[in-house]
């Protein structure tokens, strides 16, 4: 159980687009959902927290209108990096936290995106 | 707000060796404490984890003990294998951080036969 999807798990795309990346919690229920972004041989920076049916919380110095994040429903939410430049190009990592009976904090990962920026 | 330091790497073993990766972390409150493991080009799994103090969280051989008087959760495997090469994070999470995980620079561990 507490299985997390990504998709794409690869996209390349032009300067200027804008990129939507999914997270799933496949066989549960996320109430908080969290994007990091992963530079290569680095640590993992979050980005945002998203709570279903509110606004993301944004970590300091994260651009909220580059990174649009919704949280729809309990097993999805959606990172859309908008006009994408070269500097975005990064491993973007989403992972799931349910309640219940899972440990208290315990946070379940996707198998990242890679994003690369022409 | 939460912090971790973790052992500088990269750390090169032979097989069988043993294996200590230390992590030491600042937080307030009572955290949970987790380790991760991320394998070349894939996300992280969560390789092992405690919740109060004294706590020894295991799998697939590793360890670690939640020492909350020295706040520290050292990652140990008595015998290492080539398929333990990876990356390593330690992670604490709660505390005043609302659940959020705070990261370690993560622990390049690679393995020899």
């Amino acid at each position: 159980g507490a299985v997390v999807s990504q998709h794409p798990s690869r996209v390349i795309c032009k300067s200027g687009t804008s990129v939507k990346i999914e997270c799933r919690s496949l066989d549960f229920q996320a109430t908080t959902m969290f994007w990091y972004r992963q530079f290569p041989k680095k640590s993992l920076m979050l980005m945002a927290t998203s709570n279903e049916g509110s606004k993301a919380t944004y970590e300091q110095g994260v651009e909220k209108d580059k990174f649009l994040i919704n949280h729809a429903s309990l097993t999805l939410s959606t990172l859309t990096v908008t006009s994408a430049h070269p500097e975005d190009s990064s491993f973007y990592i989403c992972s799931a936290r349910a309640a219940g009976t899972y440990t208290y904090n315990e946070q379940f990962f996707g198998p990242g995106t890679r994003l690369t920026v022409l | 707000g939460d912090s971790v330091t973790q052992m500088e790497g990269p750390v090169t073993l032979s097989e069988e060796a043993f294996l200590t990766i230390n992590c030491t972390y600042t937080a307030t409150g009572y955290p949970s404490l987790f380790w991760y493991v991320q394998y070349p080009g894939e996300g992280l799994q969560l390789l092992l984890k405690a919740t109060k103090a004294d706590d020894k969280g295991s799998n697939k051989g590793f360890e670690a003990t939640y020492r909350k008087e020295t706040t520290s959760f050292h990652l140990e495997k008595g015998s290492v294998q080539v398929s333990d090469s990876a990356v390593y994070f330690c992670a604490p999470a709660g505390g005043t951080s609302y659940g959020k995980l705070t990261f370690g620079q993560g622990t390049i561990l690679t393995v020899h036969p």
